[in-house]
């Protein structure tokens, strides 16, 4: 077990439908990092937050935004969806810095139809 | 730009023999590389990283990689495979020039057969 946690597992919804993925990190871990995994596109950086802060963008879509709140957990929002945002989307928790490896969560499930 | 590539999207290895997952790196700087497993429906598992020192990193069950400058690689290896080591293995460089984030290979499926 990472100490990650991500919910829910699953998320099924239709085109042009919001949804909102939630991440707990590591006790301790000050970074959240949003990753998406697709067949076509690999594992793909989204965006880092850092004590709050956004720290770091990377391919994520003006449709999706997130953030990290006091207690450090961070959110993930997806609007508009289309079918090709269908994905796993794993968020993963560091102490920060670049000796520290991240640690994943299970990752959402999402599935736009 | 940091970058990593898995030239095999798969191996496969009999149970009991050694095997090897190659990666190969291209950064600015001091490389910063990792090794991931991740079993189906499952989220990613660190096994290893290399920072400096020993150019041989001993991680998680039984594997072990080994960092070579001069051809910019950084292989997974394992003395003796197991049918549960089928997984699905990423290398990742850290981008330490614009976070601490980590970059991702496109993976190499690992099929060790009985």
């Amino acid at each position: 077990d990472s100490g990650v946690t991500q919910t829910p597992k699953h998320l099924i919804t239709a085109t042009g439908q919001r949804v909102t993925l939630r991440c707990s990190p590591r006790s301790g871990d000050l970074s959240v990092y949003w990753y998406q995994q697709s067949l076509d596109q690999g594992l793909q950086f989204l965006i880092q937050y850092y004590n709050g802060e956004e720290r770091a963008k990377g391919n994520i879509l003006e449709r999706f935004s997130a953030q990290q709140f006091p207690d450090l957990h961070s959110e993930l929002n997806l609007s508009s969806l289309e079918l090709g945002d269908s994905a796993l989307y794993f968020c993963a928790s560091s102490v920060g810095g670049d000796n520290s490896p991240l640690h994943f969560g299970n990752g959402t499930r999402l599935t736009v139809t | 730009a940091q970058s990593v590539a898995q030239p095999e999207d798969q191996v496969n290895v009999a149970e009991g023999n050694p095997l090897t997952v190659k990666c190969t790196y291209s950064v600015s700087g001091n490389p910063y590389l990792f090794w991931y497993v991740q079993y189906p429906n499952r989220g990613l598992q660190f096994l290893l990283k290399y920072i400096t020192g020993d150019n041989l990193v001993k991680g998680s069950y039984g594997f072990e990689a080994e960092f070579n400058k001069s051809q910019t690689s950084f292989h997974l290896k394992k003395p003796s495979a197991l049918v549960s080591d089928s997984a699905l293995y990423f290398c990742a460089v850290r981008d330490i020039q614009n976070t601490d984030k980590l970059i991702f290979g496109t993976g190499t499926r690992l099929q060790v057969f009985p």
